[in-house]
């Protein structure tokens, strides 16, 4: 069974840094495509950016660049999303989900969601 | 990037069919046969209902259904149940930044 698994909720500060995980198993890690998509409070679904853990190779959604970072360890099979200065607009629900596979882009499998909570 | 275009909302009483839009331009929806469609219901994970176009994944019900017409893609739901009641999400690959999702529909069972 496919399954991703992400850290726990967080609660930071404005200008603190802040890495969240996703952990896949079930599967063949480094094979697909990982995603994460945000939710902030009452909005939709914005798409952030997309990995490849197999050679890392990512691509961001232009209006996020430079505001966190996607990375992955296949040796550990997990994804992760960073910031480095984080802002009180970072608050949101952040979720990773993989690519179902084959040449579409469709994301098949999600995690269960982490809650990123950030002060002023 | 701006997001594709859904309607805000929609409703419909159970047992009756409904139809949510989606727009983009012919960089994304045009262009492209990757059109998937996402339920989500409040408080829990997205889940995949429909994916290029118009494919359903094992086990979702054939309630729903996914076509494009041009710059539009559609997502139709036959007779209505109560469960139905979600928001849905379109999200369409893109020449020049990836992908992008819709603005989201949120759809009421009367």
């Amino acid at each position: 069974e496919v399954q991703l698994v992400q850290s726990g909720a967080e609660v930071k500060k404005s200008g603190e840094s802040l890495k969240i995980s996703c952990k896949g198993s079930g599967y063949t890690f480094d094979t697909y495509w990982i995603a994460w998509v945000r939710q902030m409070p009452g909005k939709g679904l914005e798409w952030m950016g997309v990995i490849y853990p197999g050679d890392s190779e990512t691509r961001y959604t232009p209006s996020f660049e430079g505001q966190f970072t996607i990375s992955a360890d296949k040796s550990i099979s997990t994804a992760y999303l960073q910031w480095s200065s984080l802002k009180a607009s970072d608050t949101a629900i952040y979720f990773c989900a993989r690519h179902r596979g084959g040449n579409g882009w469709s994301f098949e499998h999600w995690g269960q969601g982490t809650l990123v909570t950030v002060s002023p | 990037q701006s997001a594709l275009t859904q309607p805000a909302s929609v409703s419909g009483s159970p047992g009756q069919s409904i139809t949510i839009s989606c727009t983009g331009t012919n960089s994304d929806i045009g262009a492209y046969k990757y059109v998937s469609w996402y339920q989500h219901h409040l408080g829990q994970v997205p889940k995949l209902i429909i994916y290029d176009v118009s494919n359903r994944p094992s086990g979702v019900s054939d309630r729903f259904s996914g076509s494009k017409s041009g710059n539009t893609a559609s997502l139709s739901v036959s007779g209505l149940q109560v469960e139905d009641e979600a928001d849905y999400y379109c999200l369409s690959y893109t020449r020049t930044y990836g992908l992008v999702f819709g603005g989201g529909t949120k759809l009421t069972v009367l």
